[in-house]
């Protein structure tokens, strides 16, 4: 079963710009989790998605923002970039409500500028 | 205080040992728990989970679970120089996915 995707691997972008990283889940798997890792703070929950709804949100400011589509890709969107969001995005699948083990993708390195 | 508190090491040990990483939580109605290893540039990666109290072994991988003293352990057997990474605890109150992780423990396994 071939694992989660994301894309693009690498990103550089310049303050202001805004950037959408997109995440395909494990095969079956309904419900897709974004975090941000930095050296400083490590991993942090941004938010999660099932059958197309929110479902938990983390503490970040509204220009973090995502979505899940009817096949259970989700994408998420930052705004106005500040230096501060360069990280590694990752995305995390699980099977769905009943089940909290999650399976992290390769990640997405932003860059900002 | 943090929700979750790992010792960051690094934490050396020599091939053959045993290592022994440990996880404090601060949420009592915390329901699950988990290990990832993180290889350096790489992504986590899920090796144990564990929901009630006791040991969960899996080949080389024991997890230990104590909800009383809100203390989660993994150890690693015969270790490896391989298992040298970042082991990250997560642990969550089953609402909506969220885990909350620890700030790791580097495992350095020298040969």
């Amino acid at each position: 079963k071939a694992g989660v995707t994301q894309t693009p691997r690498y990103l550089i972008k310049t303050r202001g710009q805004q950037v959408t990283l997109s995440c395909s889940p494990i095969s079956g798997h309904r419900s897709v989790s974004w975090y941000q890792q930095t050296p400083g703070q490590g991993l942090q929950f941004l938010f999660e998605y099932f059958s197309e709804t929110q479902r938990n949100k983390g503490n970040f400011p509204g220009r973090f923002s995502g979505r899940q589509f009817s096949n259970s890709r989700s994408e998420m969107n930052v705004s106005t970039l500040e230096l501060g969001d360069s990280a590694l995005y990752l995305c995390a699948s699980s099977q769905g409500p009943t089940s909290n083990e999650q399976f992290f993708g390769p990640g997405t390195r932003l860059t900002v500028l | 205080q943090k929700e979750v508190e790992q010792n960051s090491g690094p934490l050396s040990v020599p091939e053959g040992a045993i290592a022994s990483l440990n996880c404090t939580y601060s949420d009592r109605g915390s329901q699950s728990f988990f290990w990832y290893r993180q290889y350096s540039g790489k992504s986590p990666e899920l090796i144990m989970s564990i929901y009630s109290n006791g040991d969960k072994e899996d080949g080389r991988f024991t997890a230990q679970l104590n909800k009383a003293s809100q203390y989660v352990s993994l150890l690693i057997r015969d270790s490896q120089p391989s298992d040298s990474a970042t082991y990250l605890c997560a642990v969550t109150r089953n609402q909506g996915g969220k885990l909350i992780f620890g700030q790791g423990t580097e495992l350095s396994v020298k040969p």
